[in-house]
């Protein structure tokens, strides 16, 4: 069974980094075709995709916060660490990691977590 | 960059009617790369169906989904109580690599 968490501070500072941990079970990103993304929502917003990272230390972003974004993964741990740099209150919004395949179901996130709600103020 | 309208924006119907929910791509989709996802408030994104009309694990089969090109659609056949929520369709493509669409909320009319 595939289960993950989020970490990380419920407030943060404007121009402060953030640093958000992932930790998951259920899988390993040591085996090909994992990979684990990160997506965040705003209240009362939709869904919108950062991050991703794969078994073999491929990386993507999303590329309007391309410059502030940096995953990273810790096999030996089971977790995957995101840290938005320079951030401002319209970075408020649970942030949710999230599971996919390459292979089956292809181009989804399949397993999520609960999420963690991060608000940026002064 | 390729972008996802959903319609209506809200669905206003009564338990056992059918639902019926549009998807639009400003670019072609492939169809392997189409998903929809269920979200309750308070909760995280549920994965229903991938691959335009595949059901993910779990999911009952009064979901289904349809579709091609730039047109895809989630239908519920009969709404159960459990069902009023919002509904995502998501892509995956060429940048940005994943994209939400701006949801369908399905309420208690």
């Amino acid at each position: 069974q595939i289960t993950l968490k989020e970490s990380g501070p419920t407030v943060v500072k404007p121009t402060q980094t953030l640093t958000l941990t992932c930790n998951f079970s259920g899988f390993s990103l040591r085996t090909s075709g994992e990979g684990v993304g990160w997506i965040r929502q705003a209240p009362g917003k939709a869904l919108e995709w950062l991050a991703v990272i794969y078994w073999d230390d491929n990386k993507r972003y999303t590329p309007s916060l391309k410059t502030r974004l940096t995953i990273t993964k810790d096999t030996s741990k089971d977790q995957v660490v995101l840290t938005m740099t320079n951030v401002d209150p319209v970075d408020s919004a649970t942030y949710f990691c999230a599971h996919r395949r390459i292979l089956v179901p292809a181009a989804v996130f399949d397993f999520w977590g609960q999420g963690t709600l991060v608000t940026v103020s002064s | 960059e390729s972008v996802l309208t959903q319609s209506p924006g809200t669905l206003s119907l009564s338990p056992g009617e059918r639902a019926t929910l549009s998807c639009r791509a400003s670019e072609r989709v492939d169809s392997s790369y189409l998903g929809w996802y269920q979200q309750k408030p308070g909760q995280a994104p549920r994965l229903l169906i991938y691959g335009a009309s595949s059901r993910a694990t779990g999911v009952p089969d009064r979901f289904s989904g349809s579709g091609s090109g730039t047109d895809f659609t989630l239908t519920i056949s009969r709404l159960e109580p459990e069902d009023f929520a919002v509904y995502y369709c998501q892509q995956y493509g060429s940048s940005p690599l994943f994209t939400f669409g701006p949801g369908t909320k399905v309420d208690l009319k």
